[in-house]
């Protein structure tokens, strides 16, 4: 069974500050994929990194896939309130017809505080 | 324009009641998707349906019949329903082909059973 864990589970901080949120796996995935999700709405896509070793810089946000494709890491530099969300990993596996799996990590819920 | 729509946004009905949730997306994306997301926020994908046809189907209770009657919809029927299933529905609609095509959410079915 693939299995993504996110760490850390929960996250206060400081805005201005900066922190790493990490998503781990033995499984081998084609693609890594960070949503952030809001109370009431579904997760919205912030990156998809492909290439082992891929980083993708999206504002203060940096996506890291590592070497292996089995891990990843989302960076926030200087956190602002507007940060503040649930953020998922989901990694991606082939499946038929030209098709694709995703299997969604535990989650990183992340509280910026003015 | 709402990419993916989902209704009812709120389900409260009662242990052994059936009842439906249905999807739209206006991408014109071949693969629309079911996760459930329970009230730890830990997403788990239910069903695939790539042009009307059913291509993943996880281990879910015999009790849950999703149904494409085309490209565009992806509904999902609950039979007998139980507390277990209290939970948030996501529908999600994916281009097929690549790697790299976005997954859009659908905004949710928060679904109360009592």
């Amino acid at each position: 069974t693939q299995l993504l864990e996110q760490s850390p589970q929960f996250l206060s901080i400081q805005e201005g500050e900066n922190l790493t949120v990490y998503c781990n796996s033995s499984s081998v995935f084609s693609s890594l994929q960070w949503y952030r999700q809001e109370p009431g709405e579904g997760p919205v896509l912030l990156v998809t990194v492909v290439t082992g070793g891929e980083v993708k810089k999206l504002k203060r946000l940096t996506f890291q896939f590592g070497d292996a494709r089995k891990d990843s890491s989302l960076h926030i530099t200087a956190a602002q309130t507007g940060d503040t969300g649930l953020y998922l990993c989901a990694g991606a596996s082939p499946g038929t017809s030209g098709t694709y799996k995703y299997i969604f990590g535990t989650g990183t819920r992340l509280k910026v505080l003015a | 324009d709402t990419a993916v729509s989902q209704t009812p946004k709120y389900l409260v009905t009662q242990m052994g009641n059936d009842k439906s949730i249905k999807c739209e997306q206006n991408l014109g994306h071949d693969t629309m998707y079911w996760y459930k997301q329970d009230s730890k926020k830990f997403l788990k994908i239910m069903f695939s349906y790539n042009n009307k046809e059913l291509i993943i189907n996880e281990t879910v209770p015999n009790r849950f019949s999703p149904k494409s009657p085309d490209k565009a919809h992806l509904n999902l029927h609950i039979n007998s329903l139980e507390l277990g299933d209290s939970a948030v529905y996501f529908c999600a609609s994916r281009g097929s082909g690549g790697v790299v095509y976005e997954q859009y959410f659908g905004p949710g079915t928060r679904l109360t059973v009592t």
